[in-house]
């Protein structure tokens, strides 16, 4: 089973860059075996992706997102990350890293989600 | 963008009776890319239906999902309390993107 728990600063000033890392657990990261992506919630409980890492390696970024964001795995270390930039208020959210074995339309699992805030 | 809008926002109903969640879609989407999540409070959600009627493993029967087109429901046939909570549907489409609905929350 696989397991997914996300770390990374609970605040960030604005402007600055949010940085996330999901470590990976119970299962092998290797980009080909799952995909990995990343979701926010936000305090009014709104669900929106972020992006995700496909089995061939391509990353795709939710286009209200893809100027200010990056994804990246690192097998080495079983981890994958997310970096976004010049956050601002509507940035603060609960971060979920997740994941799925046989496609990228929905996921299986998820992290428990670390809360960012953005604040200076 | 496809928009998803899921109603009631707010579902009150007693253990043991049925429910019913609706999520429409801004335009036609292709089925095979919507599904289901349950998320009770402090805890990340959960997929339960995927490909608009197929339960996820570990899934109670007493959960389905169907539809077409714009319109999907999932159903709860018979509440038990583990299943208050809030659900949203999600669609994929192959831009790619995933979009949520805005949930609808199943209260005692």
């Amino acid at each position: 089973q696989l397991q997914l728990q996300e770390s990374g600063p609970g605040l960030v000033k604005p402007s600055e860059t949010l940085s996330l890392t999901c470590t990976v657990s119970g299962g092998s990261i290797s980009i080909s075996n799952y995909y990995w992506g990343w979701i926010r919630q936000s305090p009014g409980k709104d669900l929106e992706w972020i992006g995700t890492i496909y089995k061939s390696g391509d990353i795709r970024y939710n286009p209200s997102l893809m100027s200010r964001v990056s994804i990246s795995v690192d097998t080495s270390k079983k981890q994958f990350s997310l970096k976004l930039s010049s956050v601002t208020a509507a940035d603060m959210a609960v971060y979920f890293c997740v994941s799925d074995q046989y496609n990228s339309s929905w996921y299986k699992y998820w992290g428990q989600g670390t809360l960012v805030t953005v604040s200076s | 963008e496809i928009v998803l809008t899921q109603s009631p926002g707010t579902l009150s109903l007693s253990p043991g009776e049925r429910a019913t969640l609706s999520c429409r879609a801004s335009q036609s989407v292709r089925s095979t890319y919507l599904a289901w999540y349950q998320q009770k409070p402090g805890q990340s959600p959960r997929l339960l239906i995927y490909g608009v009627s197929n339960r996820a493993a570990g899934i109670p029967d007493r959960f389905s999902g169907s539809g077409s087109g714009t319109d999907f429901s999932l159903t709860i046939s018979r509440l038990e309390p583990e299943d208050f909570a809030v659900y949203y549907c999600q669609h994929y489409d192959t831009s790619p993107r995933l979009t949520f609905g805005g949930g609808t929350k199943v209260e005692i």
